[in-house]
């Protein structure tokens, strides 16, 4: 059974430092890995997604990176800033198709201060 | 650009009694995923349909069914209530490999 971890569970860093957001998972026979940002009592959204023949993806500030050969990605985001304060949520989807259902990690809560 | 819809985005109901959610896909998305977050969880997948198949389930109860219909519009139907039903539903689409998320259904049970 897919197990998806993240790290640091909660993280506060004062308003343009650089930071690293971890998630790993057990089962490497992932069809891609997908992170999302959900704010309180909304919805997600979707950030970046990377393949599982892909190495990394970037998005402005944000630069995902992806091993999957030791179950492990990163997120890293660049000059946080206050509006970057949300739950990131790492997920993976399971291998074989294309239409796999997602494994969620329980999140980062990530507080930007001013 | 059009999202995916989900109603009622808020539902308050008793124990015992019945609920259903409604969710509305992207246009041309031919694949619809349930998932269920409770308080301070992260997402558990439900069930997924295909097509109008259901293409996979994950830990859904028994008191729970779902279908897609012909215009890929999906219903999550919830009979017999309980306390610990009260999450928020989530309901994705997708065409190729990425989920969007709608804003979620709030259901408490009381």
């Amino acid at each position: 059974k897919q197990e998806v971890t993240q790290i640091p569970a909660a993280l506060s860093v004062p308003e343009g430092e650089n930071l690293v957001l971890n998630c790993s998972f057990t089962d490497s026979a992932i069809y891609n890995l997908q992170w999302f940002r959900q704010d309180p009592g909304k919805g997600l959204t979707s950030l970046l997604l990377i393949q599982s023949s892909q190495r990394e993806q970037t998005s402005g500030r944000l630069n995902a990176s992806l091993d999957k050969s030791s179950g492990r990605s990163t997120l890293y985001i660049a000059a946080s800033q206050p509006g970057d304060s949300a739950t990131y949520l790492c997920a993976v989807r399971h291998g074989g198709t294309s239409y796999g259902k997602l494994t969620f990690g329980q999140g980062t809560i990530l507080t930007v201060h001013p | 650009a059009a999202g995916v819809i989900q109603s009622p985005r808020h539902l308050i109901k008793e124990k015992r009694e019945t609920a259903t959610l409604k969710c509305y896909p992207i246009p041309r998305h031919d694949t619809v995923y349930w998932y269920q977050q409770g308080p301070g969880q992260d997402p558990q997948f439900l069930i997924s349909f295909y097509e109008k198949m259901q293409s996979d389930k994950g830990s859904i109860p028994d008191r729970f069914s779902a279908q897609q219909f012909s215009d890929y519009h999906s219903e999550l139907n919830m009979s017999s209530l309980e306390l610990g039903d009260s999450a928020l539903y989530f309901c994705a689409s997708s065409l190729t490999e990425t989920q969007y998320f709608g804003p979620g259904t709030r259901l408490l049970v009381l």
